[in-house]
């Protein structure tokens, strides 16, 4: 079956511009993650979607970003004046609810330059 | 400051022979491990994971084995095949954070034909 999809692949932009990334989780996954992954460092959490339950906005480095997702669908990352520490790849998760941890799907990612 | 640390960020294996990855990790908190696995322009894919109850568990070729006492796991594909070659991630999480994955850096596994 389709797997988590997201768009644009690749994202060049001007320091000062808005970004707009987004996922399309699995069909049913009521879990959606969003992480970033800057040149030479680990996966770092975002924001993380349950339903309808309030979103986990711990990880969000600065009021410049903002994410939302509509129901179990769609979720679009935001980033607002875009700087040059905020080039990296931003990937996106999705799992089925339930206890399993290991259940999460990746997205191939987007890949953000900022100039 | 890392909490998930994998220092070596690059191995080379002969195809056969054993690939030993590994990760460090400081918080004791940690109860939940994962490795995944990333080929260039895709997401990682979930490959093993292991909880602190048990410090060895295996599926196929892939053995992933806990040291609770010195923070410790490691990664061990035996015998290795050049379809290995990725960017392994080792991953952590407390029973708080069900949702929440500390990851590591990667080590980039190259395994010689």
């Amino acid at each position: 079956g389709a797997g988590v999809s997201q768009s644009p692949s690749n994202k060049v932009t001007e320091k000062g511009k808005d970004v707009e990334l987004r996922c399309d989780p699995i069909s049913g996954h009521t879990a959606l993650y969003w992480y970033r992954q800057r040149l030479g460092q680990g996966l770092e959490f975002l924001i993380y979607f349950q339903g309808n339950s309030a979103p986990d906005k711990s990880g969000l480095p600065s009021d410049r970003f903002s994410a939302e997702r509509t129901g179990e669908s769609v979720s679009t990352l935001t980033i607002q004046r875009t700087q040059q520490e905020d080039s990296a790849v931003y990937l996106c998760a999705s799992s089925p609810s339930g206890p399993r941890k290991e259940t999460q799907y990746f997205g191939p990612g987007t890949r953000l330059l900022v100039l | 400051d890392q909490q998930v640390k994998q220092n070596s960020p690059s191995l080379s294996v002969q195809e056969g022979r054993i690939s030993i990855l590994n990760c460090d990790y400081t918080n004791s908190m940690f109860d939940y491990f994962l490795w995944y696995k990333k080929y260039p322009a895709e997401g990682p894919t979930f490959l093993i994971s292991i909880s602190s109850i048990k410090d060895k568990n295996e599926d196929g070729r892939f053995t992933v084995f806990l040291n609770k006492s010195a923070k410790h796991l490691s990664l061990h594909i035996v015998p290795s095949q050049p379809g290995d070659s990725a960017v392994y991630f080792c991953a952590a999480s407390d029973t708080s954070g069900t949702y929440k994955y500390i990851f590591g850096t990667g080590t980039r596994l190259k395994v010689l034909a």
